[in-house]
């Protein structure tokens, strides 16, 4: 079985650029969170969307914004970016709720903002 | 509020010694998840265990095994004779409030540890 899956694995970018990183879910998992993992800041929880909609979003400003396609992969995008927006971002899928279950995560888009 | 509190920054032992990294967490519900994650080098969280408020009894799987005290809100985690490939971070996160499914995660800052040949 296929693990989740993300895209790009790297990305470079410029301040004040928009990026745009892809996420695809285990197979029969309808959940997706996205969660930033900065230095010195560890893992932060970004969103989590499950069948389509935006269920709880971490403390992060509006320009972290993501949507859930009907076939469940996901986009984060980051608009207006900066220094501190470098990051690796992680994916992750559950299955549906509301029995809960671990997550399990992808391996990551190392962003760079320059 | 939430929080979870890995006190052990880095950690080096020798192959073979047994080594404990430490979780406390915080959290004013009654039912909550408690998670292990392992993060190699190559950056992928990888599982390890989860554990419910309601279940205290203590894991072994193979070499790990997990230590779970409601009393002093820890949940520590165990490696018996540790090997080069444990090298890695290690996470300790808490959820809350799972019956409403809000499912994201709180994750301690992590301890690496280095196993030395």
């Amino acid at each position: 079985e296929a693990g989740v899956t993300q895209s790009p694995t790297h990305l470079i970018k410029t301040r004040g650029q928009q990026a745009t990183l892809r996420c695809s879910p285990i197979s029969g998992h309808t959940s997706v969170y996205w969660y930033q993992q900065a230095l010195g800041l560890g893992l932060q929880f970004l969103l989590w969307y499950d069948e389509g909609e935006e269920r709880n979003r971490g403390n992060f400003p509006p320009r972290f914004s993501g949507r859930q396609f009907p076939n469940y992969s996901s986009e984060l995008n980051v608009n207006a970016l900066e220094l501190e927006d470098s990051a690796l971002y992680l994916c992750a899928s559950s299955p549906p709720i509301p029995t809960y279950n671990e997550q399990f995560f992808g391996p990551g888009t190392r962003l760079t903002v320059l | 509020a939430q929080k979870v509190t890995q006190a052990q920054t880095e950690i080096s032992v020798v192959e073979k010694e047994d080594v404990t990294l430490d979780c406390v967490y915080e959290t004013r519900d009654t039912t909550y998840y408690l998670f292990w994650y392992k993060q190699p080098p190559s950056g992928e969280l990888v599982f390890l265990i989860r554990r419910n408020s309601f279940d205290e009894q203590n894991e072994i799987s193979g070499r790990y095994s997990w230590n779970f005290q409601k009393s002093t809100s820890s949940f520590n985690f165990t490696i018996t004779a540790s090997q080069v490939v444990d090298s890695a971070v290690y996470f300790c996160a808490l959820s809350e409030a799972p019956q409403t499914g809000a499912n994201n995660l709180f994750f301690g800052t992590g301890t690496r540890l280095t196993v030395i040949p």
